[in-house]
């Protein structure tokens, strides 16, 4: 069956430290793959898209990796802040049969607390 | 804020009523999508509407059913409501259909729904 899970529920970690969450995937060929940041009751925010073609984006503090041969994407979120803490969710571009349509499936997320 | 509103932003409700829901994207955007998000589901994909029509169907109960009005505003109405609908309404926005290949969503507030 097809999953995409997220390493764990909560990660709890001191300012200043990178940040490392991971997204798995299974019985999915996804073109791309993108991160979300939600805080409590308001909805996901876009921070980041990878494509299958590339192996690594950066914007400002924030790394993520692509790997389809593990099927896998690392997020990292170096020299964290307490500010950085909320839920982050992964998600990936599911195409139907025959590729003429699409729609984002999510994983539940992982919560991340930064300590100060 | 992501120029995506949802109104209302709570609502309470009995089962077996239906109720509606509204959602205006961000100005230029055709897409509307719609969400739930539940503890233990995580966020899903109901389903997606492009300049007036039905794009993609996800995980969407026959129950549930949405449209896109000429001015691009969507509702999404849910009929004989069962406590087991209880949860987050997110809608989101996005620019074009465009094979969802590179587009980025904008969600909405969301609307709590409490079906007792």
């Amino acid at each position: 069956s097809q999953k995409i899970e997220q390493n764990s529920e909560a990660l709890n970690i001191q300012e200043g430290k990178t940040a490392t969450l991971t997204c798995n995937y299974t019985n999915y060929s996804p073109a791309y793959l993108q991160w979300y940041r939600q805080d409590p009751g308001r909805g996901p925010v876009f921070l980041l898209l990878i494509r299958e073609n590339e192996k690594e984006k950066r914007k400002e503090r924030l790394k993520v990796t692509f790997d389809t041969t593990l099927k896998q994407s690392l997020f990292h979120i170096t020299a964290s802040q307490p500010a950085d803490s909320a839920t982050y969710l992964c998600a990936l571009l599911h195409m139907n049969y025959g590729g003429s349509q699409g729609n984002l499936i999510f994983g539940k997320g992982t919560k991340l607390s930064v300590k100060p | 804020d992501s120029g995506v509103t949802q109104t209302p932003k709570h609502l309470i409700t009995a089962t077996g009523q239906r109720v509606t829901l509204r959602c205006s994207p961000r100005s230029g955007d055709l897409s509307v999508y719609w969400y739930q998000q539940s503890l233990d589901q995580g966020l899903q994909f109901l389903i997606q509407y492009y300049n007036g029509e039905e794009r993609a169907k996800g995980n969407i109960l026959e129950r549930f059913s949405a449209q896109q009005f000429p001015d691009l505003h969507s509702e999404l109405n849910l009929s004989s409501l069962e406590l087991g609908d209880s949860a987050l309404y997110f809608c989101a926005s996005s620019v074009e259909a465009g094979g969802m290949l590179t587009d980025t969503q904008y969600f909405g507030p969301g609307t709590r729904l409490t079906v007792l």
